[in-house]
């Protein structure tokens, strides 16, 4: 298994809708998360963290952690077509706190 | 968040040349810095971990003497690739973790550079 797992995609949800993207871990990867958006050419640009379990919302997005299933999910909320993007989700490495491995990522796509 | 700055944002060199990338962080000091590196529809890769006035730790898989990390303040990280091949082709980015950030984990990346080898 890999150390973060997401689907590929794409996922393409409607403008207003709710996307939900979502994450599992394995037990090498201590147990809190990032969520980064990645526009295509771009670098990843950091949108939320989150560390406990249960939810944690931010303006449109909500991210939720499930240590007992091993999952990460974000929320977002009334989808625009500029969320259109790569969402990755990253956990540090239990071996060191430094070291985040990341998702493969998944595409999302906003229609108008 | 805190800023990370990279330079060049792309590059285009002859193969059997080698290439300098920056990276800066501008409004904190970063004793490690992380170079990835991601091809086209891959996510990112980790390549190295950069210390601060030590040798970089490097992934397993990756050249140390092909990809030359030099972290010489608490500012600047550099990436040279050496005597680059097509296959070294790729978006390279940088990545610190921001002043109080530190003990949280989240990482601030820099624009990325995109090198591409003739």
């Amino acid at each position: 298994q890999k150390e973060v797992e997401q689907n590929s995609g794409p996922l393409s949800v409607p403008e207003g809708a709710i996307a939900s993207l979502n994450c599992t871990y394995s037990d090498r990867v201590s147990q809190s998360f990032f969520w980064y958006r990645q526009y295509s050419g771009k670098s990843p640009e950091l949108i939320m963290s989150i560390y406990s379990n249960g939810d944690k919302e931010d303006g449109r997005f909500t991210a939720q952690l499930n240590k007992a299933s091993q999952y990460v999910s974000l929320l977002i909320r009334d989808s625009q077509p500029s969320d259109s993007a790569t969402y990755l989700c990253a956990g540090p490495m239990n071996t060191g706190f430094q070291k985040l491995v990341f998702g493969t990522g998944t595409r999302l796509l906003v229609s108008p | 968040g805190a800023v990370v700055s990279q330079h060049p944002s792309w590059v285009i060199c002859k193969s059997g040349t080698s290439v300098k990338i920056e990276c800066r962080s501008l409004d904190f000091q970063a004793t490690t810095m992380f170079w990835y590196r991601q091809f086209p529809k891959q996510s990112l890769m980790l390549m190295a971990t950069s210390n601060e006035g030590s040798k970089a730790t490097y992934e397993q898989g990756v050249e140390k003497d092909k990809f030359l990390i030099n972290h010489a303040s608490l500012t600047l990280s550099t990436l040279t690739v050496t005597s680059a091949h097509p296959e070294d082709s790729s978006f390279y980015i940088c990545s610190a973790r921001g002043g109080l950030a530190g003990n949280t984990g989240e990482l601030f990346f820099g624009e990325g550079s995109r090198l591409t080898v003739l």
